[in-house]
């Protein structure tokens, strides 16, 4: 079965620094997110993305992070400067409909900030 | 602002009888609504989806009932089994676009 991948797993980095966390989407699906979740919180939306634009993006999607499809299968979400805060599991989701029915998520990246 | 609120952290069941794990949202403008199934160490999982022009909707041992006046979901498991072992999270869109999660209930299955 089809699934959406994504690298690396687990990402350690120093406040400041920036990291890029990599996907693969189901290769047919058009529409692409980003959720993450906290330790012990829910999950959380941060952006929705179609047609190499950005569709909506949360409050907490602000100026520090970027998406891109830099290519035909990756998808992106670059933390520019990283706070000690942005340590969470970050999802990334993909879907072939924009209802959005059918979301599938990717195992996630734990990303540390230390 | 917990747009979505499962208020059970946890629910433990036998195997073989009906698990109910419950959703509350207070924006009436939701219109869509999922359940996932989270393991450890994994993302989650989608197990099925009610949109607000119906009330129910079932798949395998699998159902979920939507009451729009109450704002309130739910999801049954019948019979529930080990393997359901896991968090659960209900999710609610308006338009299917920004999906809003509870914060899970952790269904276990005793054999």
């Amino acid at each position: 079965e089809p699934e959406v991948t994504q690298t690396p797993s687990h990402q350690v980095t120093q406040m400041g620094q920036e990291v890029i966390l990599r996907c693969v989407p189901i290769s047919n699906h058009l529409y692409f997110y980003w959720y993450r979740q906290i330790l012990g919180q829910k999950v959380e939306f941060l952006v929705s993305f179609y047609n190499n634009e950005i569709s909506e993006k949360s409050e907490i999607f602000d100026d520090q992070f970027s998406v891109e499809r830099p290519d035909g299968s990756n998808f992106t979400l670059k933390i520019r400067s990283t706070k000690l805060e942005d340590s969470a599991m970050y999802f990334c989701a993909s879907s072939p409909r924009p209802d959005g029915e059918k979301l599938f998520f990717g195992s996630g990246t734990q990303l540390s900030v230390l | 602002d917990q747009q979505v609120k499962q208020n059970s952290p946890s629910l433990s069941v036998q195997e073989g009888r009906i698990s109910i794990l419950n959703c509350d949202y207070t924006n009436s403008m939701f219109d869509y609504f999922l359940w996932y199934k989270k393991y450890p160490a994994e993302g989650p999982t989608f197990l099925i989806s009610i949109s607000s022009i119906k009330d129910k909707n079932e798949d395998g041992r699998f159902t979920v009932f939507l009451n729009k006046s109450a704002k309130h979901l739910s999801l049954h498991i019948v019979p529930s089994q080990p393997g359901d072992s896991a968090v659960y999270f209900c999710a609610a869109s308006e338009s299917g676009n920004q999906f809003y999660f509870g914060t899970g209930t952790s269904l276990t299955v005793i054999p």
